[in-house]
């Protein structure tokens, strides 16, 4: 049972132009979600992160929504950059412990990012 | 500062036998924990370390172990492997009252 779900697989966007990214969970109990990029060959780098008291959260070109009520996130990329073409994954937590552990994450299975220049 | 390291980069190993891989923390990080990557899939919790000591595991058998050693660096350890054991595994480190995770680049683990 999936609990981040990442529906598209993949997206194809234009140089400059707003890139969006889509996660849902299931867990009401989760309370922080981060957005990590992966090249290939490499480990998941983190760009952004948001805590659920808030609903939205800026970093430069890239801004996270968080709807509570939908149990749904999203990540905007402007203006889309050729360099930002990777896998980008949705990951959540919980506070304390949960599960036996404290605050590890629980990931979608990622959307491929494709910018064309 | 140094980031999360790995070793080693690629492995192949046959069904059976059994396999060590290594992590190093990043500086001044405490807590350390692993995630089995496999094709097409997110990363998937597999445990996390502080001050030695176990304290979260995911859903994976006790063939899977671990450990962290006083420098905050750490092994993996699977036994009796499996062809679904091919992956790739991560390792990430943080600081135990921080919510975010820091990734090495990971180890291949091809088993055949």
């Amino acid at each position: 049972d999936q609990q981040v779900k990442q529906n598209s697989p993949s997206l194809s966007v234009q140089e400059g132009r707003i890139s969006i990214l889509n996660c849902d969970y299931t867990n009401s109990m989760f309370d922080y979600f981060l957005w990590y990029k992966k090249y290939p060959a490499e480990g998941p780098t983190f760009l952004i992160s948001i805590s659920s008291i808030k609903d939205k959260n800026e970093d430069g070109r890239f801004t996270v929504f968080l709807n509570k009520s939908a149990k749904h996130l999203s990540l905007h990329i402007v203006p889309s950059q050729p360099g930002d073409s990777a896998v980008y994954f949705c990951a959540a937590s919980v506070y304390g412990n949960y599960g036996g552990s404290q605050g590890n994450l629980i990931f979608g299975k990622g959307t491929k990012l494709s910018v064309k220049p | 500062e140094t980031g999360v390291t790995q070793s080693p980069t690629h492995l192949i190993k046959t069904r059976g036998q059994q396999v060590t891989l290594r992590c190093s923390s990043q500086s001044g990080h405490n807590t350390v924990s692993w995630y089995q990557q496999a094709l097409g899939q997110g990363p998937q919790f597999i445990f996390q370390y502080y001050r030695e000591e176990e304290n979260g595991r995911g859903n994976f058998p006790p063939r899977f172990s671990g450990l962290q050693f006083p420098n905050y660096s750490s092994e993996l350890n699977v036994n009796a492997l499996e062809l679904d054991d091919s992956a790739l595994y991560l390792c990430a480190s943080s600081l135990r009252e921080k919510r975010q995770r820091f990734f090495g680049p990971g180890t291949r683990l091809t088993v055949l």
